[in-house]
């Protein structure tokens, strides 16, 4: 298998652009995590989805930013308008679901600078 | 809400020694509490795991306990190696799905 897949993994954009970034889950995983990683605020969830329904977005920033799942094998997270505080990496995450099956496989990250 | 508490911040030890990461958590429901490393520009990856059914677990160079009435665990690295150095998570587990995570320590092996 190859892994959790994120594209691109580096993006710069300007300020106000949309900005949408890509991620393909580990087949036969069912649950898919959104985060974002900076400095000083360390790695956040924004949102995760159990078979492709979002169950918590309790982690969104605000109304910039939103996520789809539309099948098992593709998530995005969208954000607009982009602002330079967005700027951070953004990693996806699957897992099986299961009581006991925790573990999440981390994607390579998207890099996020935004002028 | 729920919260992890991850101390120290940083934290550097002689190749050799041994390094000790502390975490405490609120929510006493939490059942699985995994230990995430994070190299210089990589994703982070699982190390090691506990669950609440255990007080202790060790994997060679690497032990995690777990106190779960004080609610705390920690992450134990023996022997350390240059290798080890890397930002290390704790994290706890939030209802059936989701986890939440420490700020991290950065761990500095010095030669």
């Amino acid at each position: 298998d190859a892994g959790v897949i994120q594209s691109p993994r580096h993006e710069v954009t300007e300020m106000g652009q949309e900005v949408t970034l890509r991620c393909k889950p580990i087949s036969g995983h069912n649950s898919l995590f959104w985060y974002r990683q900076t400095m000083m605020r360390g790695l956040e969830l924004l949102i995760y989805f159990n078979n492709n329904v979002p169950i918590d977005d309790s982690g969104m920033p605000e109304d910039r930013f939103s996520a789809k799942m539309p099948n098992a094998s593709f998530s995005t997270l969208k954000i607009q308008p982009s602002e330079p505080r967005d700027s951070a990496v953004y990693f996806c995450a699957s897992s099986p679901s299961g009581a006991m099956d925790y573990e999440q496989y981390f994607g390579p990250g998207t890099r996020l600078t935004v002028t | 809400g729920e919260n992890v508490e991850q101390h120290p911040s940083t934290l550097s030890v002689q190749e050799g020694d041994s390094a000790v990461i502390k975490c405490t958590y609120s929510d006493s429901a939490s059942n699985y509490f995994p230990w995430y490393k994070q190299e210089l520009g990589k994703r982070p990856q699982l190390i090691i795991d506990i669950r609440s059914n255990v007080g202790e677990k060790k994997d060679q160079r690497i032990a995690v306990t777990l106190n779960k009435t004080a609610k705390h665990f920690s992450l134990h690295i023996t022997e350390t190696q240059p290798e080890d150095s890397a930002v290390y998570f704790c994290a706890a587990s939030i209802g059936d799905d989701k986890i939440i995570f420490g700020k991290g320590t950065r761990l500095h092996i010095l030669p």
